[in-house]
């Protein structure tokens, strides 16, 4: 039972255009949602996050935008950089507890 | 200076086997937890441990036991070590949840476990 879904398995883009990553969840009382970046061989680093009270948070070049009515939150990378290639992991959390679902991941090549 | 730290990196071992993998944060983080990401590459938490106390136990076999000596310390013990247990194992940590939600989990390395 797949709570958090990433549908695309990769995704490629030109360096310098727009990165758009998608999610959608199940789980309606999820109050956080986070993005998480991994490269081969490391463990994923947080990379931007936002709560359910509101649908956009900005940092730099990343926004994460969240539909609460359709379930549904994504991540922009804009312009997109070599360097971003990597697996990009959406995860959520609900309650007191920090337990973060994580989706399977989506893998983002950035093509010169 | 490495934040979160798991040792070893590698562990290829026989079915049957007992083995500890071992993680050490130094950002003074009130929690810590073990992650396993299988094959699927799902990333699913085992384990959660506040201040040397277990609060997240998820449906893991009773063959694995998380051990905290200290606030620093997490480790993880695997008994009788099966071929399903092949997987990367990710050890993390951050402060506990505050008013304005969540704070973010520092991830180590990870452990690739491979039973044969």
């Amino acid at each position: 039972d797949q709570q958090v879904k990433q549908n695309s398995p990769s995704l490629s883009v030109q360096e310098g255009r727009i990165s758009i990553l998608n999610c959608d969840y199940t789980n309606s009382m999820f109050d956080y949602f986070l993005w998480y970046k991994k490269y081969p061989a490391e463990g994923p680093t947080f990379l931007i996050s936002i709560s359910s009270i509101k649908d956009k948070n900005e940092d730099g070049r990343f926004t994460v935008f969240l539909n609460k009515s359709a379930k549904h939150l994504s991540l922009h990378i804009v312009p997109s950089q070599p360097g971003d290639s990597a697996v990009y992991f959406c995860a959520a959390t609900s309650g007191g507890l920090d337990k973060i679902i994580f989706g399977k991941g989506t893998r983002l090549h950035i093509l010169p | 200076d490495t934040a979160v730290s798991q040792t070893p990196k590698y562990l290829v071992t026989q079915m049957g086997n007992d083995k500890s993998i071992k993680c050490e944060q130094n950002l003074g983080h009130d929690t810590m937890y073990w992650y396993k990401q299988d094959s699927k590459k799902f990333l699913k938490i085992m384990f959660s441990y506040n201040n040397k106390e277990l609060i997240i136990n998820e449906t893991v076999p009773n063959r694995f036991s998380p051990k905290s000596p200290d606030k620093a310390h997490l480790n993880l013990h695997i008994n009788s070590l099966e071929l399903g247990d092949s997987a990367v194992y990710f050890c993390a940590s951050s402060q506990v949840r505050g008013a304005s939600g969540p704070y973010e989990q520092y991830f180590g390395p990870g452990t690739r476990l491979t039973v044969t």
